[in-house]
């Protein structure tokens, strides 16, 4: 079975641009979630998608947003990116109810804001 | 243990000594905690979980012991090899597992010297 996919790997933006990054769950799986992680700030949650619907939100400012499409496969967009955006975004996903909290990782995708 | 800023905590162990790593989490009402590895250049994979009805749970080389008097977690690993060097991170989530929304450790850097 293929694990989580994210496109694209590498990404370098400029101040003010916005980007939209991609993320394909575990076959199956019909939960997604995205977390920033930054050298300061760690693994900090963002928004968990759940058929379609955004069941879960961090504090973010709405800059920040998701969707989820009918495949299950997602997308984060940020808008007016700030140099402090520059982090490592990672989508995770799970199957379904409480008995499957487990959460597989992709490899995330490294954006760069200058 | 939990790290400030940019410096993450780092524990240096011999190939074939136990490691312990430790983990403080924040929330007494967390009842779900999972450790997560995470290697340079990879999303984190997960390692074990545990619940909160129970105090030890033991995997494959790793166990996970919880404490929640102190809220502490700590992951044992048995006979450490050069493949353990990573990061690890401790989760914990306090909606059940229902939610996608776990709330990491800042992480410690497991280094094993040959």
């Amino acid at each position: 079975k293929a694990g989580v996919t994210q496109t694209p790997r590498y990404l370098i933006k400029t101040r003010g641009q916005q980007v939209t990054l991609s993320c394909s769950p575990i076959s199956g799986h019909r939960s997604v979630s995205w977390y920033q992680q930054t050298p300061g700030q760690g693994l900090q949650f963002l928004f968990e998608y759940f058929s379609e619907t955004q069941r879960n939100k961090g504090n973010f400012p709405g800059r920040f947003s998701g969707r989820q499409f009918s495949n299950s496969r997602s997308e984060m967009n940020v808008s007016t990116l700030e140099l402090g955006d520059s982090a490592l975004y990672l989508c995770a996903s799970r199957g379904q109810g409480s008995t499957n909290e487990k959460l597989f990782f992709g490899s995330g995708t490294q954006l760069s804001v200058l | 243990g939990e790290s400030v800023g940019l410096h993450l905590p780092t524990l240096s162990v011999q190939e074939g000594d136990n490691s312990i790593i430790n983990c403080a989490y924040s929330n007494s009402a967390s009842d779900y905690f999972i450790w997560y590895k995470q290697e340079s250049g990879k999303g984190p994979q997960f390692i074990i979980d545990i619940r909160s009805n129970m105090d030890k749970r033991q995997g494959q080389r790793v166990t996970v012991l919880l404490n929640k008097t102190v809220k502490h977690l700590s992951l044992q690993i048995a006979a450490t090899q050069p493949g353990d060097s990573a990061v690890y991170f401790c989760a914990e989530t306090d909606y059940g597992g229902s939610q996608g929304n776990l709330i990491f450790g800042k992480g410690t850097k497991l280094s094993v010297k040959p």
